[in-house]
């Protein structure tokens, strides 16, 4: 599995924009690229996916570096209940029936 | 209207004590994933069923089992659980296998106490 870098943690103030990058140098061509988070207790949570153009929903846009070798999850009103960690992980399209989480990012949102 | 549910979700046994976790689901989904979350660690895949076919991840302990009776039921058997079994067990379900685009949906896990 094509490995992703994520920084350690990240601090956010309430209210405010939240960028989450995520490096992924050796992301094939088939490769998608999904965010999880998980809250305190709770198992994980999908919170986007994308191939190749920007992404938006609900929760998060997923902005895509043209090259793919890195990504962006945009949080883009930090709240209080978006302390979590955020996990950055890559699934083949073919192959991708497993998740293979790394450390991911511990995201403090302050008030 | 939870869809991936985990009974229970604190579970206390006794090493070497046989232990059932056990996961439900609601969406109708064909694939069924066991994964272990030890402290401060990310979950890592134990295995998981695609309807009935079982596949086990390599470096899955032989002391982890799994069954599935039916698409909504399946269950996670630690048959001799040891100290290094206390652990966050997270069951989760997709739709199918060989889509990467497809999420994965979490249950809030049944944390395992080993005394």
């Amino acid at each position: 599995d094509a490995k992703t870098t994520q920084p350690n943690s990240m601090e956010s103030n309430e209210e405010e924009p939240v960028h989450l990058p995520c490096n992924h140098s050796t992301i094939s061509g088939t490769d998608y690229i999904h965010w999880y988070r998980q809250l305190p207790s709770q198992g994980p949570e999908y919170v986007i996916h994308g191939l190749t153009s920007n992404v938006n929903n609900r929760m998060a846009s997923l902005a895509i570096a043209e090259d793919r070798k890195s990504s962006t999850l945009i949080l883009h009103r930090a709240t209080l209940r978006d302390a979590a960690v955020y996990y950055c992980i890559l699934r083949d399209a073919e192959y991708g029936n497993k998740l293979v989480f790394g450390a991911g990012t511990i995201l403090r949102v302050k008030s | 209207d939870a869809m991936v549910i985990q009974n229970p979700r604190y579970q206390v046994t006794q090493f070497g004590k046989p232990v059932t976790l056990s996961c439900s689901q609601t969406l109708n989904h064909n694939v069924m994933y066991w994964y272990q979350q030890k402290s401060s660690q990310a979950p890592k895949l134990l295995f998981h069923y695609y309807d009935k076919d079982f596949n086990n991840e390599a470096d899955t302990p032989d002391n982890f089992q799994s069954r599935r009776p039916n698409t909504s039921f399946c269950f996670l058997d630690i048959r001799s659980p040891g100290l290094g079994d206390a652990a966050m067990y997270l069951c989760a379900t997709s739709r199918g296998i060989g889509q990467g685009n497809q999420p994965q949906h979490f249950g809030d896990g049944t944390r395992l106490s080993i005394l």
